[in-house]
């Protein structure tokens, strides 16, 4: 068993629908959580992070962490064009050294006109 | 502009041939890493430096090996390269983590898609 799952889609939804994106993780020792974007011929880009559980809103994004579930999610809201890219969900333990993250395999969203 | 720059982009090179793939930061990171990406797998690192002189392997090191002589360069090497290491590669450094004081954010380059034929 992977210790990060996440659908690979690919999801496909009309402009201005909500997403939502998710991921389950095995490792409860995880503290840290992060959704990067990646489009396609770039490298991942981070997008939003949150170290707790409970919902962290950014403009147009929210991600949640359910530590007991051990499920996170990222909503999208009035998705545009320009959101389609792939959704890497990303997770790791707080330490003092370097910054591994564990990736999700991605989840490829197309949003279409 | 902050930035992590990978050469080459694209390369094409048959079983054996060494080959080194660059990368360079101009944020003063200290930490950096190399991951690979394939299809259902997602990102695995390879290898990462947590300072100049100070490199441990990842998940996935077999037929890599790396250097960390100055901070903000970090060379991916195949000393062989075989079939199975057609990948598309990725250099990335990071912030401080949490624990100092930053957001442990990974920048990544813009990727380097490798065949061996």
């Amino acid at each position: 068993q992977k210790e990060v799952e996440q659908d690979p889609g690919p999801l496909s939804v009309p402009e201005g629908a909500i997403v939502s994106l998710n991921c389950t993780y095995s490792n409860s020792a995880f503290q840290y959580f992060m959704w990067y974007r990646q489009y396609s011929r770039k490298g991942p880009e981070l997008l939003m992070y949150t170290y707790s559980s409970g919902n962290k809103e950014d403009g147009r994004f929210t991600a949640q962490v359910d530590k007991s579930s051990k499920y996170i999610s990222l909503f999208i809201r009035d998705s545009q064009p320009s959101d389609s890219a792939t959704y890497l969900c990303a997770m790791s333990v707080i330490t003092g050294g370097g910054n591994k993250l564990t990736f999700g395999t991605g989840t490829q969203l197309k949003v279409e006109l | 502009e902050a930035q992590v720059t990978q050469n080459p982009r694209y390369l094409i090179t048959v079983t054996g041939k060494k080959l080194t793939v660059t990368c360079s930061q101009n944020m003063n990171h200290e930490y950096m890493s190399w991951y690979r990406q394939d299809p259902g797998l997602g990102l695995r690192q390879i290898y990462y430096s947590m300072n100049v002189e100070a490199t441990d392997k990842g998940d996935v090191p077999e037929g890599y090996k790396v250097s960390r002589k100055e901070k903000r360069n970090f060379p991916l090497i195949l000393e062989s390269p075989s079939p199975n290491q057609t990948s598309l590669y990725f250099c990335a450094s990071s912030s401080p983590p949490l624990a100092g004081g930053g957001t442990g954010e990974l920048f990544f380059g813009e990727g380097s898609r490798l065949t061996v034929l």
